[in-house]
């Protein structure tokens, strides 16, 4: 079957980093995703990756290990406006984004 | 400047109606998708269109009928509504096997 496992929530303090991971099981692979959902709004695109190693982008990071079916998202310097919901989504070869449940990241002052 | 519209932003319906979501993207992108998340912020895709041919038909009710008129806009229609379908309906457009705008969803609440 296919499955994605990401933690359903964290906690971190603000101005602090944090990393979320996420494993994958899919039929084939095509990228992987990762999106950013605050309470009530669309999830908003931050990462995609397709080869191996770590993608930087701001504060932002993406990791993929295709090998391992695993991916991170790490979050630098944190700031309150980053207390939302974290999704991982995969593509498949199908072409079929598979979502993760998303992981709830709370920001403590 | 809107990226991916819908329209209604909410929607509450009796059960056993029909009703409309409307979606139309103005980023000239080919391939559009509906998305459905439930209570528990699972999001889970139901169909893809790409220049008005559908590519994903998920496992979804056939109470539940994509119409792409053009490659901009892509409406789902749900006949007989059931309480189950009480959920936030996202649609999305992609130019390519990458990047996904999200329009900002119909919640849709059926009574």
């Amino acid at each position: 079957g296919q499955n994605i496992d990401q933690p359903t929530e964290m906690t971190a303090t603000e101005g602090a980093i944090v990393q979320i991971n996420c494993t994958y099981q899919t039929s084939g692979f095509n990228g992987l995703f990762w999106y950013q959902q605050h309470a009530g709004e669309a999830p908003t695109f931050l990462s995609y990756n397709v080869l191996d190693g770590l993608e930087e982008k701001g504060r932002f990071s993406s990791f993929l290990s295709r090998s391992k079916g695993y991916s991170y998202l790490l979050l630098k310097e944190l700031q309150m406006k980053d207390s939302a919901s974290y999704l991982c989504a995969v593509r498949g070869r199908d072409d079929k984004i598979i979502f993760g449940k998303g992981t709830r990241l709370h920001i403590l002052p | 400047d809107t990226a991916v519209s819908q329209t209604p932003k909410y929607l509450v319906t009796q059960m056993g109606n029909d009703k409309s979501i409307k979606c139309e993207q103005n980023l000239g992108h080919d391939t559009m998708y509906w998305y459905k998340q439930d209570s528990k912020k699972f999001l889970k895709i139901m169909f893809s269109y790409n220049n008005k041919e559908l590519i994903i038909n998920e496992t979804v009710p056939n109470r539940f009928s994509p119409k792409s008129p053009d490659k901009a806009h892509l409406n789902l229609h749900i006949n007989s509504l059931e309480l189950g379908d009480s959920a936030v309906y996202f649609c999305a457009s992609s130019p390519a096997l990458d990047t996904q705008y999200f329009g900002p969803g119909t919640r849709l609440t059926v009574l």
